[in-house]
Order: structure tokens, then sequence, then C-alpha cells
């Protein structure tokens, strides 16, 4: 099993739609929780931290749920221009003892007239 | 700021071939990673290091070799290239998680690797 899961979609949705993705983590020693984008063949950008009281940048919200180890991704009234990747990623502990990040393989958005 | 530099961005090699792919980053950043990407498969970590001088195996590191000499700089080796290592390749800096707070990762725009 990954230790970060994410249903690799792809989410069809008409534009305007709201849209939910789910990610789950495996270590529940967790810290730091990240959504990134991912257009096609470029690298991928962050679109914002999650934060434990969750948290929202415009049409984005962002939730962690700590007790069932998911973060959420919540896009409200979809754009055609939300077509992309999205990228869980989770900083988990190493044997070294550093927090690295764990990348989910991505959920694919495609939004459409 | 150019932020994460990576060079050269497109290679095609052929196979027992070595080339080192070159990260830098003029952020001050303490950690640096190095990924590689295929289709399906995500972002998956080779190396990553946490300061100048340190460097540690990430979840697909057989193959390559990375060295950290300088904190801007993060060198990926392959020193006999095979086809399996045809991929596109991502470096990526974050400041140290030590600093607290969320530290996110920024991303250079990738290095395309054929390897025939």
């Amino acid at each position: 099993r990954k230790e970060v899961e994410q249903d690799p979609g792809p989410f069809n949705v008409p534009e305007g739609a709201t849209v939910a993705f789910n990610c789950t983590y495996s270590n529940s020693a967790s810290q730091s929780f990240f959504w990134y984008r991912q257009d096609c063949r470029k690298e991928p950008k962050l679109l914002m931290s999650v934060y434990s009281s969750g948290n929202e940048d415009g049409r984005f919200t962002a939730q962690l749920n700590r007790a069932s180890q998911y973060i959420s991704l919540l896009i409200r009234d979809s754009k055609l221009s939300d077509s992309a990747t999205y990228l869980c990623a989770v900083n988990m502990i190493t044997t070294g003892g550093s927090y690295i990040p764990t990348f989910g393989r991505g959920t694919s958005l495609i939004v459409h007239p | 700021n150019a932020g994460v530099t990576q060079t050269p961005k497109f290679r095609v090699l052929k196979t027992g071939q070595s080339m080192t792919l070159l990260c830098a980053q003029d952020m001050n950043h303490e950690y640096m990673y190095w990924y590689r990407q295929d289709p399906g498969m995500g972002l998956r970590l080779i190396h990553y290091s946490v300061g100048e001088g340190t460097t540690a195996k990430g979840e697909v590191p057989d193959g390559y070799n990375v060295s950290r000499l300088k904190k801007q700089n993060f060198l990926l080796g392959l020193e006999s290239a095979a086809p399996s290592q045809t991929s596109v390749y991502f470096c990526a800096s974050s400041y140290s998680p030590d600093r607290g707070g969320n530290q996110p990762q920024h991303f250079g725009d990738g290095t395309r690797l054929s390897i025939l």
C-alpha cells in the first residue's frame, strides 16, 4: 500500500461545478500537508498548504482530518483553467529523523464547457 | 530571483553513457530534492539533501548518485545510463521544517531525459 494515496480520476466536470478530492496518508505522525497543481509537461506548483483548522483561498478550500488521516481539496465554481493534475504531499519522518515530502500520484481534473 | 534552475532541459543519451544534471537554487533553502516522474507513477524521490555536504537515499536511488558540495547546488549523476532511466527529472528545494510552519517545495521546470 502506497503511503499517500489519491484517486487518479479523471474527474470530468462542467464549468461552474463543485468538485472535491481526497488524499489519504498512512503515517499518523505526518506533519505538514500540501496541495500542488501540475499542468501537462510542467513542474508542480504550490496551490495551498493545508492547516489543521482548514483554510480557504478564493474558490479553493483545503481541510485536514487527522483522525481519519486524510486531506481534502474543494474547488467551487470550476473554471476551464482549473483543468490540471492535483498532487497532494505529506511530510513524513524518515529513518534519519528528517521530515520529507511524499507525494500521491495525482488526481486529474478536466473541466469542460 | 531565478528560483530553482535545472540544466539541461532536454538530453538524449545512449545506454551506458554518463551524465550529470545540475540544480541550482537562489533562495538559501536548506533542503534539496531530486524526483523522477513517469506516467502513472507520480513523483518518486530519488535522493535528497538536508544541508550542504549531506545526502540521503529516497524511494528509488539505484543507478543514481548525488552531491551537495555547495548549499545552492544539488547534482544528480547517472554513471551508466539505462533505458529504464528515461523519465522527466524534477529538482526541488525548500526551507527546513525545523524553521516551523509549513515549508513548501519550489520546483525547477524539469529535465526530459531519453536513454536509447
